[in-house]
């Protein structure tokens, strides 16, 4: 199965912590992204990372891949209560199919 | 964003009913996806479409069907529901961002089989 598994399953931190969540996977990829979703809403897209990548940003938010070691890993700077969600990674392998992982929920407390 | 929307959006229906699920788009994308979301499973991918009647099965396919007769619209079929079908499903569509595919997703329909 090509699936994801993000670690931890859940995570608490204060406002203003940085929040790190990690996705580790079998297969090879062409690309892993990161979406969010808030409770009882759809999911949107974060950030993409292809796999001749090795870190991108965007905002607050810095994507790690290491092809290796078939991990990447989302970091959030200085959360806010509004980042409190879930985070998914997704891979898509070299046909058009996009599987994800089990996810990771985060709570930020104000 | 591609103009994406999904009917209905909440829907309980009896077990052995037919339900069909619709996906629509206004942006000419060739790729439809439709997923299910479960506590503690995540998203997976019931089935998927690269085009007019082109399509394909995803990991958990069993029990439903697709239909894409016009681009712009990816019906998914439940034959005869079952209260294992009692989920939210999410349609997303797949457009060329110039350097990567993006996905977006629809709002979700949430199915209750009773």
């Amino acid at each position: 199965s090509q699936q994801g598994e993000e670690d931890p399953q859940a995570l608490s931190i204060q406002e203003g912590e940085n929040a790190t969540m990690n996705c580790s996977y079998k297969t090879s990829i062409n690309n892993l992204q990161w979406y969010r979703q808030n409770s009882g809403r759809g999911l949107v897209h974060l950030i993409l990372i292809r796999s001749n990548e090795r870190e991108k940003h965007s905002g607050r938010l810095r994507v790690t891949l290491d092809t290796s070691k078939k991990s990447s890993s989302l970091l959030i700077t200085a959360s806010r209560a509004a980042d409190t969600a879930s985070y998914f990674c997704a891979l898509r392998g070299s046909n058009y199919k996009l599987t994800f992982g089990k996810g990771t929920l985060l709570t930020v407390n104000p | 964003d591609a103009g994406i929307t999904q009917s209905p959006r909440h829907k309980v229906t009896e077990t052995g009913t037919p339900v069909t699920l619709r996906c629509h788009q206004t942006e000419n994308h060739r790729y439809m996806y439709w997923y299910r979301q479960d506590p503690g499973h995540g998203l997976r991918l019931i089935h998927y479409s690269y085009g007019v009647k082109d399509t394909d099965k995803g990991e958990v396919s069993d029990g439903y069907s697709v239909s894409r007769s016009k681009t712009e619209d990816f019906l998914l079929t439940l034959e005869s529901a079952t209260s294992s079908q009692t989920s939210v499903y999410f349609c997303a569509i797949s457009e060329w961002t110039g350097i990567n595919y993006g996905y977006t997703f629809g709002s979700g329909t949430r199915l209750t089989v009773v």
